[in-house]
């Protein structure tokens, strides 16, 4: 079983859509979560870091759920610019590692016009 | 400002060539790492320095060889490769290093992209 797991997609979403990711984890120990959010042959950029207690950027929630091992990204109101590929990403422990990242195969998002 | 910088963009090279992939940041991090990210997969962690010591080495071939002058540059010599060795390369940094305290967010540079004939 892969550390994180997250659906591949691709999601095709019409602009104005509400569109929500998901992602598991089998490592109980990890520390931290985030979602990046990566163009075509760009690096991954930071989106937010994810807390148990929820956070809000804008249009973007991100939830945690230790008990479920559970992360979910919410985006309201889609735009065309937020096609992109969405990657969770565990923080350590790996293998003893606590800055060790660990990222899930990522999301294809695509908003349709 | 969380700018991480990579030279070069691009790359090529042969399979006996040598050549170095540079990074740098100036946020005063402690931790830097090299990822090799292939197409439509996810980046994987090749190596982590923290405090200059290289602290994680992923079993990554002695053709790639890191090395870090000091806290703000980060390098990575290329040796003999092979044409499966072409991919993204990204550096990242973090402030925390092993401290295992806060969400020790890690900064990605552009990447250089690395094609071995």
């Amino acid at each position: 079983r892969k550390e994180v797991e997250q659906d591949p997609g691709p999601f095709n979403v019409p602009e104005g859509a509400t569109v929500a990711f998901n992602c598991t984890y089998s490592n109980s120990a990890s520390q931290s979560f985030f979602w990046y959010r990566q163009d075509c042959r760009k690096e991954p950029k930071l989106l937010m870091s994810v807390y148990s207690s929820g956070n809000e950027d804008g249009r973007f929630t991100a939830q945690l759920n230790r008990a479920s091992q559970y992360i979910s990204l919410l985006i309201r109101d889609s735009k065309l610019s937020d096609s992109a590929t969405y990657l969770c990403v565990g923080r350590g422990p790996y293998g003893g590692a606590t800055n060790k990242l660990i990222f899930g195969t990522g999301t294809l998002l695509a908003v349709q016009p | 400002d969380t700018e991480v910088t990579q030279t070069p963009k691009h790359l090529v090279m042969g399979m006996t060539n040598k050549k170095s992939l540079k990074c740098e940041q100036h946020m005063g991090h402690r931790a830097m790492y090299w990822y090799k990210q292939k197409a439509k997969k996810p980046p994987e962690l090749m190596f982590v320095y923290s405090y200059e010591k290289l602290s994680i080495n992923e079993s990554v071939p002695s053709r790639f060889s890191p090395e870090c002058p000091n806290s703000s540059l980060l390098n990575l010599h290329l040796h003999a490769l092979q044409p499966e060795d072409s991919a993204l390369y990204l550096c990242a940094s973090s402030q925390a290093g092993t401290s295992g305290i806060g969400p020790d967010t890690q900064y990605f540079g552009p990447g250089t992209r690395l094609t071995v004939l």
